[in-house]
């Protein structure tokens, strides 16, 4: 199976900041990673997959990169919408594994 | 548009039974895979099993294989969760989720339903 690890596990900053989370796989998955944003007590929205591509509706603030075992989501400027949590998941194969999670708080 | 609501979470005791449902609409059930995915309390997402469009193929996690049994009803749009031999860990909010391609292999998933809560305790 394949291991997915973020960091940091929590992340305390201002609106306006730009920040960057970091997801690590324990084997290559191509580019085959999406990011979801959950707030508490709703259900996962997917924000960007292939690693890089924005999920329409989702705002430009929002980018991915990365591929093989290494991949970042940044929030170019944080919004006070953007307090919330963010998952890493690969889908390379199954059984599809998702990362531990980001909380994003305000500092 | 894409609605996804399950249905037949509660409490239950450890070793005992449950069923969960989802029921969805605004989309062409039959050509899409589905998958449920759980999180217990203050933890994060797990992914607990997926079906393909048809139901010919199935996938679990290794915690709930040979416990659980995903399945499907395409011509009334639903689908199962079967819990059998539950466990105090398997207490989580569960949520359906839909691939985001038809008839595809592995994929991510592009709506959620609201979840339902499964307690397991004695």
């Amino acid at each position: 199976d394949i291991q997915m690890t973020q960091s940091p596990s929590t992340l305390s900053a201002y609106v306006g900041d730009r920040v960057a989370i970091t997801c690590r796989a324990s084997q290559s998955i191509t580019n085959y990673l999406a990011w979801y944003q959950q707030k508490p007590g709703k259900a996962p929205k997917v924000l960007i997959y292939r690693a890089s591509t924005l999920e329409s509706g989702v705002p430009s603030r929002f980018s991915g990169s990365g591929s093989g075992t290494e991949f970042t989501l940044t929030i170019s400027s944080l919004q006070p919408d953007d307090f919330a949590s963010y998952y890493c998941q690969q889908y390379n194969s199954y059984p599809l594994t998702f990362g531990p999670g980001t909380k994003v708080d305000i500092k | 548009q894409v609605q996804l609501v399950e249905s037949g979470g509660g409490v239950v005791q450890p070793g005992r039974s449950l069923r969960l449902s989802c029921a969805a609409s605004g989309f062409t059930f039959t050509s899409f895979g589905m998958n449920w995915v759980r999180q217990a309390p203050g933890m994060g997402l797990e992914w607990v099993a997926r079906i393909s469009y048809d139901g010919s193929d199935k996938y679990y996690a290794d915690s709930v294989r040979g416990r659980f049994s995903i399945s499907r009803d395409n011509p009334t749009n639903t689908l199962y969760l079967q819990m059998n031999s539950l466990r105090d860990d398997d207490t989580a909010v569960y949520y359906c989720a839909k691939d985001v391609s038809p008839y595809s292999g592995s994929t991510f998933q592009d709506y959620w339903g609201q979840g339902t809560l499964v307690s397991v305790s004695s």
